[in-house]
Parts: structure tokens; C-alpha cells; sequence
């Protein structure tokens, strides 16, 4: 299957940026996306970027692409106690029955008041 | 839009049991999939269903099984309960076409086995 890979922990200063970095295997994404999880709560979509685009940014979020390393990231500024939460990487790939999604294992990422 | 609802939120069984799990997908949405996720494994994909039909399937047992309806609400089933089973069980559904790139969770259902 394919791989996505995320480091498992970031800690960050609230008020400073955080970047969260992702790899991924299969170069066939059409979509790339960062989900947010909070405790005991579902997946929240957060962004998505297609895979022929280079960055997109929403807000204090802003999403690079680096197809060639199959590198995502997830920049958040000014970063919040409320952003303090699980962040998962996740790529759709297209085949001829739809997309298949498939995900990262998560980073922990918490944010030091 | 309403979003995508699991019921129930919270689930005891003991060992040996069987449990079923429900998800209303956002309407107009066809496709539903389920993912059991834990602290070990993390988020691991299950199965998913589109227009009544398994189209894809996770490395699970086959104590676990699913369907969907025509109204394209689903569920899941786990038979034959053992204590590994316990997790967070999340939907999510997407129009499940090509053009169905944005695929959205339920709050899951937490299933905790004794």
C-alpha cells in the first residue's frame, strides 16, 4: 500500500510558527490534505491542495508542495493554545473506481502557552 | 449541511459480544468508509461503501463487516469481540465519485471492550 509518513510529536511556543512535515510515496496523488484531530473528537478538514499546485495558503495556514521529494507541509502562524492537537497528512489517488484516501499516522502537536 | 453523525458516541461491550455501529453520511454523499483508529496503529481503513456495494476493504478480519442502505446510511458490525477491538471507530463519507475529493469524519464512536 502506499505510505504516508509524519513525524510523531512537535512542540512549538504559542505566538511562533509551526511546520508540520509529511512524505508520502505514491507520486499518482491527485489530492493532498491535512486533517486536524482535537481529544475525542473526529477528523476536522482543515486544507487540501491539488497535486499540480505549489502552495496554497488559508489564513494562518499555508500548505507546500514539493512533488519532486514528495514532501508536504503544513505551516501554521502564530500559533495558538487551540491549535494544540493531532495533525494528520493524508493523499487521495484516483483509480477507476473513485479516490482512495489514504493516511499519514499523525503529529501530536503541542503548543507551550 | 448537516454533517456526517455516528451513533452511538460511546460503546462498553465484554468480550465475546458483538457491536453494531451507524453512520448517516452528509446527504447527497454515496460513499461511506470506516477507519479504526488507536493509539498503537493509528488510523487504520477498514472498509468502504458506495451505492449499497463493498467497493474496497481494509487488512481486517472477517469479524468485521458492514453495509450500507439504499438511503446510503451504514453500518458496521464487530462479532465475536476481543479487548484489541477497543478504539475509536470513524466514518466518513465523500460524494465518492472522481470528482469526490473531500472526504469528511463523523465524531466516531469510542468502543471500549472488557
Amino acid at each position: 500500500g502506499e505510505d504516508v509518513e509524519q513525524s510523531l510529536f512537535l512542540s512549538v511556543r504559542e505566538g511562533d510558527s509551526s511546520v508540520i512535515n509529511c512524505t508520502y510515496t505514491d507520486s499518482s496523488s491527485t489530492y493532498l490534505y491535512w486533517y486536524k484531530q482535537e481529544p475525542g473528537a473526529g477528523l476536522q478538514l482543515l486544507t487540501y491542495i491539488f497535486s499540480n499546485m505549489d502552495m496554497k495558503q488559508d489564513q494562518r495556514l499555508t500548505v507546500l508542495l514539493n512533488k519532486k521529494d514528495k514532501h508536504l507541509s503544513l505551516r501554521i502562524a502564530d500559533t495558538q493554545t487551540g491549535d494544540s492537537a493531532i495533525y494528520f497528512c493524508a493523499e487521495s489517488i484516483r483509480d477507476s473506481i473513485g479516490n482512495q484516501f489514504y493516511f499519514g499516522t499523525g503529529t501530536s502537536l503541542t503548543v507551550i502557552p | 449541511k448537516a454533517g456526517v453523525t455516528q451513533t452511538p458516541r460511546y460503546l462498553i461491550k465484554t468480550r465475546g459480544q458483538q457491536v453494531t455501529l451507524s453512520c448517516s453520511p452528509i446527504s447527497g454523499h454515496r460513499s461511506v468508509s470506516w477507519y479504526q483508529q488507536t493509539p498503537g496503529q493509528g488510523l487504520q481503513f477498514l472498509f468502504e461503501y458506495f451505492s449499497e456495494t463493498q467497493r474496497n476493504k481494509g487488512n481486517f478480519p472477517g469479524r468485521f463487516s458492514g453495509r450500507q442502505f439504499s438511503n446510503s446510511r451504514s453500518e458496521m458490525n464487530v462479532s465475536t469481540l476481543e479487548l484489541g477491538d477497543s478504539a475509536l471507530y470513524l466514518c466518513a463519507s465523500s460524494s465518492g465519485t472522481d470528482r469526490g475529493y473531500e472526504q469528511f469524519f463523523g465524531p466516531g464512536t469510542r468502543l471500549t471492550v472488557l
